[in-house]
């Protein structure tokens, strides 16, 4: 078991760039989440997929945010025009249905910085 | 809507003291409870998580937490910690599944 890989680990960018994050899950694993985390918060949710639909979107998800698991198996996130306000951490976490609940297993998170 | 409270943003203890971390949820439906452990620097590990049956769960590294439903609570414990639980422990809330939904977290500080 590999558990769950983010990368890259850090990413520093200027106002306005592009940015992209990949997310491995668990590889028997179904369901994939993307949190975020500001300094001194819990995590937030953003979105989820199960296999390669996603099923919920939250209101946080602006639409410079655009998540894509093709597959069913990695996860993109992207946020376009990045902001100084979305410098946070982005987590990632899988799990598998079938048994009643899922539990979520995260990976160790992408630091974004925006200058 | 749900929500989780984490009563105590910090909380300095001495090694070898016992501690409570305090978790109150808001939900109107059945709901799942986790706590979970952030290092510095890295993603959120499982501690334990309650589903049904027992209200005492016990998880890793010697913690134990009780759901209270008539004070929708989830307190976390450890009977004796050690400067290596020093860590962000946070709460959170599911319904069957799902997103999670976290409180802000308490910060643990364990003094020699």
């Amino acid at each position: 078991d590999t558990g769950v890989s983010q990368n890259p680990r850090h990413k520093i960018t200027k106002r306005g760039q592009n940015v992209t994050f990949r997310c491995d899950p668990i590889s028997e694993h179904n369901r994939l989440y993307w949190y975020r985390q500001t300094l001194g918060q819990g995590p937030e949710f953003l979105t989820y997929f199960q296999n390669e639909a996603q099923l919920e979107k939250s209101r946080l998800l602006s639409d410079r945010f655009s998540a894509e698991r093709p597959k069913g198996s990695f996860s993109t996130l992207e946020i376009q025009r990045t902001e100084q306000g979305d410098s946070a951490m982005y987590l990632c976490a899988s799990s598998a249905t079938g048994t009643g609940l899922d539990t979520q297993y995260f990976g160790p998170g992408t630091r974004l910085t925006v200058l | 809507a749900q929500s989780v409270t984490q009563l105590d943003s910090q909380v300095p203890v001495f090694e070898e003291a016992p501690v409570e971390l305090r978790c109150n949820y808001s939900s109107s439906v059945s709901v799942y409870l986790f706590w979970y452990v952030q290092y510095p620097n890295q993603g959120l590990q499982l501690l334990l998580k309650y589903l049904s049956g027992s209200t005492l769960v016990k998880g890793i590294n010697g913690f134990e937490a009780e759901f209270n439903k008539s004070q929708t609570s989830f307190h976390l414990r450890k009977p004796s910690v050690h400067i290596s639980d020093t860590a962000e422990y946070f709460c959170a809330v599911t319904y069957r599944g799902g997103k999670l939904i976290f409180g802000q977290g308490t910060e643990l500080s364990v003094k020699p």
